[in-house]
């Protein structure tokens, strides 16, 4: 079936510092891979996607790249800011599902 | 645009009560409406899927008539959970998508915390 397997956080960073939250997927066929991010208290936001191999999602400074070859979706962004602090859900499609990674905290400090 | 609103947003109530939840996507037609749980610190946990119009795929281990789901229209779906005890406390999350295909993304609500005393 498929996983998601994502870093265990929490990541504490400063602010400006850069980020990377690991992501990698087992799935069958070609799946599309999505990161979502869920601030405390609410429901989840789209961040960004990428529905084939080599394609990059990107938005709001955060970008990751489809890698089919290692099988991953790493999270990155260049300068993290204090509003950033957040939980990250890797999250892959298939069979009409999302299959959800466990999430990965994100804590900035000024 | 897709925009998925839920509400309530805290719904706090007695033991036995049966609490209901809406769905709704508010700028486009949704296909396929999910309803996910989450616990403290933990990711999403699929609860069932519903198309219009039919009725509702459970997950294993979720109850379906403990967990009513409706999705009567395209914009709107609807989780009623029945008799509601303590052990169902916890943070319901809806979500939606426009299409069938799988590279479509879900567009989710904000939640609703339910809280059984």
């Amino acid at each position: 079936g498929n996983s998601v397997t994502q870093m265990e956080g929490p990541v504490t960073l400063s602010e400006e510092a850069f980020l990377t939250i690991n992501c990698t997927y087992t799935a069958t066929g070609y799946p599309s891979l999505f990161w979502y991010v869920q601030y405390p208290g609410e429901g989840l936001q789209l961040l960004l996607k990428a529905t084939k191999a080599d394609d990059k999602g990107s938005n709001k400074g955060f970008e990751a790249t489809y890698r089919k070859e290692t099988t991953s979706f790493h999270l990155e962004k260049g300068s993290v800011q204090v509003s950033d602090s957040a939980v990250y859900f890797c999250a892959l499609s298939g069979y009409s599902t999302l299959t959800f990674g466990k999430g990965t905290m994100l804590l900035v400090s000024p | 645009g897709a925009v998925v609103s839920q509400h309530p947003s805290r719904v706090i109530c007695k033991s036995g009560t049966s609490v209901k939840i809406e769905c709704r996507s508010l700028d486009f037609q949704a296909t396929t409406m999910f309803w996910y749980r989450q616990f403290p610190k933990q990711s999403l946990m699929l609860m069932a899927t519903s198309n219009e119009g039919s009725k509702a795929t459970y997950e294993q281990g979720v109850e379906k008539d403990k967990f009513l789901i409706n999705h009567a229209s395209l914009t709107l779906s609807t989780l009623t959970v029945t008799s509601a005890h303590p052990e169902d406390s916890s943070f319901y999350i809806c979500s939606a998508r426009g299409g069938d295909r799988d590279n479509q993304p879900q567009h989710f609500g904000d939640g609703t915390r339910l809280s059984i005393l």
